[in-house]
């Protein structure tokens, strides 16, 4: 495989479930990265990791909780979420982070 | 005032009509510049890549950088039906220049075209 790979692609879950979301890059890359994209609105960095290290929170609810177990390998745990995290999800990489990020096809997420 | 301003449209344009897309944005520190086609139930695809002033040219498409205006756009000559999708500019600033603030990309909303046979 090449590219950037998110699965499952489409998740449907209740307010109360916990679920995770994977993503798997086969480039190389040193950075990785977890956006949210709403309908009308622009694409919103939730998390960025640089050599499996956090780096950046834009204040995403406690609900979200990433983890990177190694450059290749990132996770999105979820967590009692809300109607309004109903989304796409993408996961994105890049070989250092002022470098063009590629992304995956991400997961439709709908919660009931 | 958003950081940046990308027009959602949709654009709908005939087969091999030039298109323009077009972002304008207001931090002065953003460095680097991408334009992203998006088609439905995938994930952006990168198209161009720059960091500086003036017209970089991939095949169809040409994208252009006026950093005194703050403006950016994204042509796309000979346009065919399978272009139809949207775009998103993005770009980025490192926080070590910019005073602080979100290390990764802004992006627009994105604007869908339509390139109609």
């Amino acid at each position: 495989e090449t590219g950037v790979t998110q699965t499952p692609r489409h998740l449907v879950m209740g307010m109360t479930n916990k679920k995770s979301l994977k993503c798997e890059q086969h480039l190389g890359h040193n950075a990785m990265y977890w956006y949210k994209q709403s309908a009308k609105k622009p694409l919103e960095l939730m998390f960025v990791y640089s050599l499996e290290e956090r780096v950046e929170n834009n204040s995403v609810p406690s609900r979200f909780s990433p983890e990177c177990p190694n450059s290749s390998h990132l996770f999105l745990h979820l967590h009692t979420l809300q109607p309004e995290d109903s989304a796409l999800y993408l996961c994105a990489s890049s070989q250092m982070r002022d470098q063009p990020q590629h992304f995956g096809d991400g997961t439709r997420l709908s919660i009931l | 005032q958003k950081e940046v301003e990308q027009d959602p449209g949709p654009l709908s344009v005939p087969e091999g009509a030039i298109v323009s897309l077009n972002c304008t944005y207001s931090n002065s520190a953003f460095q680097y510049f991408m334009w992203y086609r998006q088609y439905s139930r995938k994930g952006p695809e990168l198209l161009m890549y720059t960091y500086s002033s003036g017209n970089k040219e991939d095949g169809r498409f040409t994208a252009q950088v006026d950093k005194s205006s703050k403006y950016i756009s994204l042509f796309i000559r000979d346009s065919q039906p399978s272009d139809s999708a949207t775009y998103l500019c993005a770009m980025y600033c490192n926080p070590l220049y910019s005073g602080g603030g979100a290390d990764g990309l802004t992006f627009g909303k994105g604007t869908h075209l339509i390139i109609q046979p």
